[in-house]
Formats: C-alpha cells, sequence, structure tokens
C-alpha cells in the first residue's frame, strides 16, 4: 500500500484565490511527521510547512497551513491568496519513527498552475 | 535557513564513464544524508541514507556497485555512477538531516545527469 497518497489531478486556481492540495497518508506508527515541499522549474525542493503527529494545533506557516486530521490520516496543505510564483510541483511526504534513519517518503506530487 | 550545495547542478558525459556528485552542508555537521532519484514528472525516490564514517544503507532494487556513496566527513558526502548508461540519465538530489532534526531535511539544488 502507498504510504503517501496524491491523487489530484493537475490543480488551477485564480491569482489571490486559495487552494487545498490533498494528501491521505498510511502508518501504523504513532510518532511521525508530515511534510509539504515545493518544487518549482528549477528543481530545487523547497520546505513549506511540517506537522508533527503529537501536534494538536495545524501548523501554519505565512501563506500555508496544514490542515492536519489524524482520525481520517490527512494532511492537506492549504496556500490562501495565491501568487504566479506559486506554480510549481508539490509534494508531500512522511517520516516515520525518529531515529536518525527515518526516512522521508513522498507523494506523486501535484502540479499547481495559478492563473493570472 | 540552512544551505545544501550540489556540485555539479548539471554534467553530460559518455556511455560508459564515471561521474561524481558531490553533496555537501554548508552551516551544520550532517551525521545523515540521503541521496535520491527523480525522473521528469515523477516522484523522488529514495536510493541510499548515507551516514557519516559508516557504509551507506541502499534501498531494494538499488545497484551498491554502480551508485557509490561515500560520506568522508561530517559535511560531505558523494555520490558515483560508475559506467554511467543513457538510462542513469535522471535528476540527482541530496539531502543532509541536522542533527535531532526529525522535523527538518534540508536539500540540495539537484543536479542533472545526462550520459550520452
Amino acid at each position: 500500500a502507498q504510504k503517501i497518497t496524491q491523487t489530484q489531478p493537475g490543480m488551477f486556481v485564480q491569482e489571490k484565490e486559495a487552494v487545498t492540495l490533498d494528501c491521505t497518508y498510511d502508518t501504523s506508527d504513532q510518532s511521525y511527521g508530515l511534510f509539504w515541499y515545493k518544487q518549482p522549474s528549477s528543481g530545487e525542493m523547497i520546505f513549506l510547512i511540517y506537522q508533527g503527529s503529537y501536534d494538536e494545533q495545524n501548523a501554519t506557516e505565512g501563506r500555508y497551513s496544514l490542515n492536519f486530521q489524524k482520525a481520517r490520516k490527512s494532511a492537506n496543505l492549504v496556500i490562501s491568496a495565491s501568487q504566479l510564483g506559486d506554480s510549481a510541483m508539490y509534494f508531500c511526504a512522511m517520516r516515520e519513527g525518529s531515529g536518525a534513519n527515518s526516512k522521508l517518503t513522498f507523494g506523486k506530487g501535484i502540479t499547481l498552475s495559478v492563473r493570472p | 535557513g540552512a544551505v545544501v550545495s550540489q556540485h555539479p547542478s548539471w554534467v553530460i558525459c559518455k556511455s560508459g564513464t564515471s561521474v561524481k556528485i558531490e553533496c555537501r552542508s554548508l552551516d551544520f555537521q550532517a551525521t545523515t544524508m540521503f541521496w535520491y532519484r527523480q525522473f521528469p514528472k515523477q516522484s523522488l525516490m529514495l536510493m541510499a541514507t548515507s551516514n557519516e564514517g559508516s557504509k551507506a544503507t541502499y534501498e531494494q532494487g538499488v545497484e551498491k556497485d554502480k551508485f557509490l556513496i561515500n560520506h568522508a566527513s561530517l559535511t560531505l558526502s558523494t555520490l558515483t555512477v560508475t559506467s554511467a548508461h543513457p538510462e542513469d540519465s535522471s535528476f540527482y538530489i541530496c539531502s543532509a538531516l541536522p542533527p535531532g532534526g526529525f522535523d527538518t531535511q534540508y536539500f540540495g539544488p539537484g543536479t542533472r545527469l545526462t550520459v550520452l
């Protein structure tokens, strides 16, 4: 079974509007972390936001917020006030366990296009 | 934020030659580094986990003799693609885990390898 599932096809959003990118995950660990990364066409992986499994509050970082629903095992990324520069590939990822060798597993990614 | 560099950013080589890619953590010591491979429009696939002073741990299906990893110091890991073939052409990305950094993982800018 896939650990991280991102099933949305390419997403389009109008500039200045909000958009939600979906992510569901599968783990039997109690301790895990969820991440979102942005990858523009340059290829660089840009860290956006992190949510720990024990965090009770949804994580927020500027225009990014993570809608964490633990019981449903979902960790959707919400981008508010979209900008043209938000057009990129977005990856949801999960780290299970807490050791130094705990690995980051990525979803397939979602392409977001922001329209002017 | 923390910076991870990769060198070279792109390389073109002839089939049969070996290529070395360097990954450096510039402002922290990384006991653990990771090497990923990414094909166009696809997700990042973990190739191996590199630990300073010990042998790398390779993911299933990754040829150890073909992708040589050396984590010589706390700030440098190298990936050598030996006897490269056109099917090895890909985007290779490294990342580094700061000490105690369960909630962070910094990525290098990637290296685009083209084997002719």
